[in-house]
């Protein structure tokens, strides 16, 4: 069976400082990666996604994200966090035996304070 | 850039009471989708749709749920009889492929709240 977890609820980080927002999944098969982002009053945005070969991963906004195999994690990553960063972060994987569906943590809240 | 859109933005009924929460896919996409997230629970995926006809549904995807394509746009959930338990925001996505690596669009959402 295919499940994510998001083990913070928060995280807060200043302006300018690095952040980082954690993802661990299981899955059975190839792991199909996501990072989605919801500001207020809007849809989930996507943000990037694992390919198979890339460990570091680029994608909107500055954002990163490092696919560890050995850990099972797929952390979001950004080395200078900005003030309007501030959003609910959702990770996700994709059913690899059932490509409808996708998989979603319980979403991160990151503050980024000026 | 397209978007999916979701109307309405929120929803008030009363328990019992038929629902219907339109969406705009994007145009030329082929696969739809609804998710639903109670408040301060996980995104859960409710019922997959290509071609006219479900192709995937969840668990909690029961028989008083039904989505519809009325016609080249609009892609609908409606639920017959409401309880308290479906107060959750709604979200319907699509995408233009079955490709693994391709992700999907998500419409704004519906706050459902059921009384």
């Amino acid at each position: 069976a295919q499940s994510v977890a998001q083990p913070e609820d928060q995280v807060n980080v200043a302006e300018g400082n690095p952040l980082t927002v954690k993802c661990t999944y299981s899955v059975s098969g190839n792991p199909y990666l996501f990072w989605y982002v919801q500001y207020p009053n809007r849809g989930l945005q996507f943000l990037l996604k694992y390919i198979t070969g890339d460990n570091l991963v680029k994608g909107s906004y500055g954002f990163e994200a490092e696919f560890n195999k050995s850990q099972t994690s797929f952390h979001l990553k950004k080395p200078s966090a900005l003030v309007s960063d501030s959003a609910l972060y959702f990770c996700a994987v994709r059913d690899g035996n059932n490509f409808n569906k996708f998989y979603f943590g319980s979403g991160t809240k990151l503050n980024v304070k000026p | 850039e397209p978007e999916v859109t979701q109307t309405p933005s929120h929803q008030v009924t009363q328990m019992g009471q038929e629902v219907i929460l339109r969406c705009v896919p994007i145009s030329n996409h082929l696969y739809f989708y609804w998710y639903r997230q109670i408040l301060g629970q996980k995104v859960e995926f409710l019922v997959s749709f290509y071609n006219n006809e479900i192709s995937e549904k969840s668990e909690i995807f029961d028989d008083q749920f039904s989505v519809e394509r009325p016609d080249g746009s609009n892609f609908t959930l409606k639920i017959r009889s409401t309880k308290l338990e479906d107060s959750a925001m709604y979200f319907c996505a699509s995408s233009d492929s079955l490709n693994p690596y391709n992700e999907q669009f998500f419409g704004p959402g519906t706050r459902l709240t059921v009384l």
